[in-house]
C-alpha cells in the first residue's frame, strides 16, 4: 500500500523554465509534507516543507502547493537550472508522535537541460 | 555545524553475517531515524529513536534492530543478513520540534551482500 506516489518517474526541463513536480498521498492523517532532493551517493537534502493548515509555502525559487482536497502537492521550480537535476522526492508524516517516521515517494528524477 | 555522520560509507559482507551500523548526529538533535533505500521499494522507514528509546518501528523484520545512546549516537544492527538487504542505509536526526520537523541525513552507508 503506497500512501505517497509520484506518478512520473522523470521530468526533463529546459533551462529557465518552471519544473513541476507533483505527488498525490491516500492517508488523510498526514499534516506534513516535505520535498527533499537527492543527488547520486549523497543523503536527502531538504528542500521546503508545508503543514496541512497552508495551501502553499515559498522559498527563493521554490514553491510547495498544497491541495488538501485532493490529497495532492506539487513542487514548482522557478526558473530551473541544470544544478537542480537531480531526484526529487516527496514525503508526508502523520501526527507530533510521528515526525521522525517520514512515508517517502518513489521520486521523481528532474533533468534541466541548458 | 557539523551534519550528520554515517560509518562506515561502505561495506562488504556475505550471507549470513551480521553488521553495524553507526550514526552520529548533528550536535542537539535528540531523534534519530533510520531509512532503507533500495531501487525497487524506495526510501523505507525502519525506526526512530528519541532519548535512547524506540519511538516508532517500520515494517522490517526482527533481524533490523537498533540503539539509541545517551549522547544520542544511533546503530543499528542487521543479523542473518540476506542478498535482500543490499541497500543504502541512511541515517537522520531532527531537533523534534513536534509539527514542524526537518530531518536531516547523513550520506548513507552503502551495504553490499554478497
Amino acid at each position: 500500500d503506497q500512501q505517497v506516489k509520484q506518478n512520473s518517474p522523470s521530468l526533463s526541463v529546459q533551462e529557465g523554465r518552471i519544473s513541476i513536480l507533483n505527488c498525490d498521498y491516500t492517508n488523510s492523517m498526514f499534516d506534513y509534507f516535505l520535498w527533499y532532493k537527492k543527488y547520486p551517493a549523497e543523503g536527502p537534502t531538504f528542500l521546503i516543507s508545508i503543514s496541512s493548515i497552508k495551501d502553499k509555502n515559498e522559498d527563493g525559487r521554490f514553491t510547495v502547493f498544497l491541495n488538501k482536497s485532493a490529497k495532492h502537492l506539487s513542487l514548482h521550480i522557478v526558473p530551473s537550472q541544470p544544478g537542480d537535476s537531480a531526484v526529487y522526492f516527496c514525503a508526508a508524516s502523520a501526527g507530533a508522535s510521528n515526525t521522525g517516521k517520514l512515508i517517502f515517494g518513489q521520486g521523481t528524477t528532474l533533468q534541466v537541460k541548458p | 555545524k557539523a551534519g550528520v555522520t554515517q560509518t562506515p560509507r561502505y561495506l562488504i559482507k556475505t550471507r549470513g553475517q551480521q553488521v553495524t551500523l553507526s550514526c552520529s548526529p548533528i550536535s542537539g538533535h535528540r531523534s534519530v531515524s533510520w531509512y532503507q533505500q533500495t531501487p525497487g521499494q524506495g526510501l523505507q522507514f525502519l525506526f526512530e529513536y528519541f532519548s535512547e528509546t524506540q519511538r516508532n518501528k517500520g515494517n522490517f523484520p526482527g533481524r533490523f534492530s537498533g540503539r539509541q545512546f545517551s549522547n544520542s549516537r544511533s546503530e543499528m544492527n542487521v543479523s542473518t543478513l540476506e542478498l535482500g538487504d543490499s541497500a543504502l542505509y541512511l541515517c537522520a536526526s531532527s531537533f523534534l520540534d513536534s509539527g514542524a520537523n526537518v530531518l536531516t541525513f547523513g550520506a548513507g552507508s552503502r551495504l553490499t551482500v554478497l
